[in-house]
């Protein structure tokens, strides 16, 4: 079974600075894909960035981007100039190729912003 | 957009009761998941559906069933309730391949006294 690890239960950063979400997985499967998903505090969970295994190239959307290792199996994000509404939970994600588009999630990071 | 709309915010029941949390979509989506949230363990897949009358266990299916009759809804049920249920329930589809992302309901903050 696939297994997503999230190591900093929480963390701050000051508005406008750089920040990184740390999160490694477990597979055996060489064909998958990989998510950032957010949880502001209104709870509803919405897709940050995705990445292909397959595709070498780090996914970027606006100001997140990905560190995507396949070898070490890491899958860190990046959020350049933070901004106070990307305070939230961040969750990683893993989707086995063959999966049903089921989702193993790691146990989160709580990003706070401050001002 | 798509809409994942959950049919309560807040919920709270009695142990023993019998439990249903409803979700819809209004995007034709062929793949519906259950998951519960608790704080420190992330997002647990309960039950998952990909066509309707279909349904497959997730990682913590034991206490929970669920029900799929019309594509667009897709019920998880507690059959006994009971306090270790306690929890926020998440509804999400989603219509295939990984470039289309699940899309998630509010959630269901669920108290079981």
């Amino acid at each position: 079974a696939q297994t997503v690890t999230q190591s900093q239960p929480e963390m701050s950063v000051q508005e406008a600075e750089t920040v990184t979400l740390s999160c490694t997985y477990d597979t055996s499967e060489s064909n998958y894909y990989l998510f950032w998903y957010k949880q502001p505090p209104s709870r509803q969970m919405i897709l940050v960035i995705r990445q292909e295994a397959y595709k070498q190239q780090n996914a970027t959307e606006n100001r997140f981007s990905v560190n995507f290792q396949k070898a070490a199996k890491s899958f860190s994000l990046k959020i350049s100039d933070s901004q106070l509404g990307d305070t939230a939970m961040y969750f990683c994600a893993f989707e086995g190729g063959g999966s049903n588009y089921k989702l193993t999630f790691g146990k989160g990071t709580l990003l706070t912003v401050n001002p | 957009d798509v809409k994942v709309t959950q049919s309560s915010r807040y919920l709270v029941k009695r142990t023993g009761e019998k439990v249903f949390l409803e979700c819809v979509q209004d995007m034709d989506h062929e793949n519906m998941f259950w998951y519960r949230q608790d704080p420190g363990l992330g997002l647990r897949l309960i039950y998952f559906s990909y066509d309707v009358k279909m349904k497959e266990k997730g990682d913590i299916p034991e206490g929970y069933s669920v029900s799929r009759e019309k594509k667009e809804r897709f019920s998880l049920i507690l059959e006994s309730a009971s306090t270790n249920q306690t929890s926020m329930y998440l509804c999400a589809s989603t219509s295939g391949p990984a470039e289309k992302p699940q899309h998630f309901g509010d959630g269901t903050r669920l108290s079981i006294l």
